[in-house]
């Protein structure tokens, strides 16, 4: 199992430049997120997913866009870039029922993204 | 709302001394904590939570309702143990909602 996975690891943009990060994980989780981490900050959940079709917003959700079409999948996009988005972007998934949701969450590598 | 204190931003000791990394919360409802580590190059990963009681390579945390609070400790620190940690607590209920603290970055001297 590759568990979860970033792609790209790494991005460099511009300023108004819009791009997709894909996140996928093979452990049939129900529920999965997007975290940015920045130094000083720890980590700030952007949106959520608790379920094939469904998003909600997190804790700094402005400037961003996901969608969860698929239940292993969960894309979070930039639609224009901005230099304050620059950071290192993490993506989680945990199970989605009480009985089997320990709250663990199951991390990705992480995505840093630069925005010039 | 809820939130998260981790008033370290650094901790530095000596390898076989005692650690404390200390966890505050702020939540109206009934907390449910967790520490997570981040070794050098290794993803985020769980560290313990408070309800399974447990002691993970020698880390143990209570949690204190009266005091708010959720440190970790640990009574001889390891050099393998330098890691950034994070105490999260979970403000989603049933669809689990982490909101993190900002981190402490532990290094454990030889």
């Amino acid at each position: 199992n590759a568990g979860v996975t970033q792609t790209p690891k790494f991005r460099v943009l511009k300023t108004g430049q819009s791009m997709t990060l894909l996140c996928a994980q093979d452990m049939n989780h129900e529920y999965m997120y997007w975290y940015r981490q920045d130094p000083g900050m720890g980590l700030r959940l952007i949106h959520y997913s608790v379920g094939e079709g469904t998003t909600a917003k997190g804790e700094v959700p402005d400037g961003y866009n996901v969608s969860r079409l698929k239940k292993q999948n969960f894309l979070l996009g930039l639609e224009s870039a901005a230099p304050s988005q620059t950071s290192v972007y993490f993506c989680a998934s945990s199970y989605g029922s009480r009985g089997q949701n320990t709250g663990e969450l199951f991390f990705g590598e992480g995505s840093r993204l630069t925005v010039l | 709302a809820q939130r998260v204190t981790q008033p370290e931003k650094l901790l530095s000791v000596f390898k076989g001394a005692p650690v404390e990394l200390k966890c505050n919360y702020s939540y109206s409802g009934s907390p449910e904590l967790f520490w997570y580590v981040q070794y050098s190059r290794q993803r985020l990963q769980l560290l313990l939570r408070h309800i399974s009681r447990e002691s993970i390579k020698g880390f143990t945390a209570d949690l204190n309702k009266g005091e708010t609070s959720f440190h970790l400790k640990k009574p001889f620190a390891q050099e393998e143990d330098s890691a950034m940690y994070y105490c999260a607590l979970n403000s989603g209920g049933s669809n689990y909602k982490l909101t993190f603290g900002k981190g402490t970055l532990l290094t454990v001297n030889p």
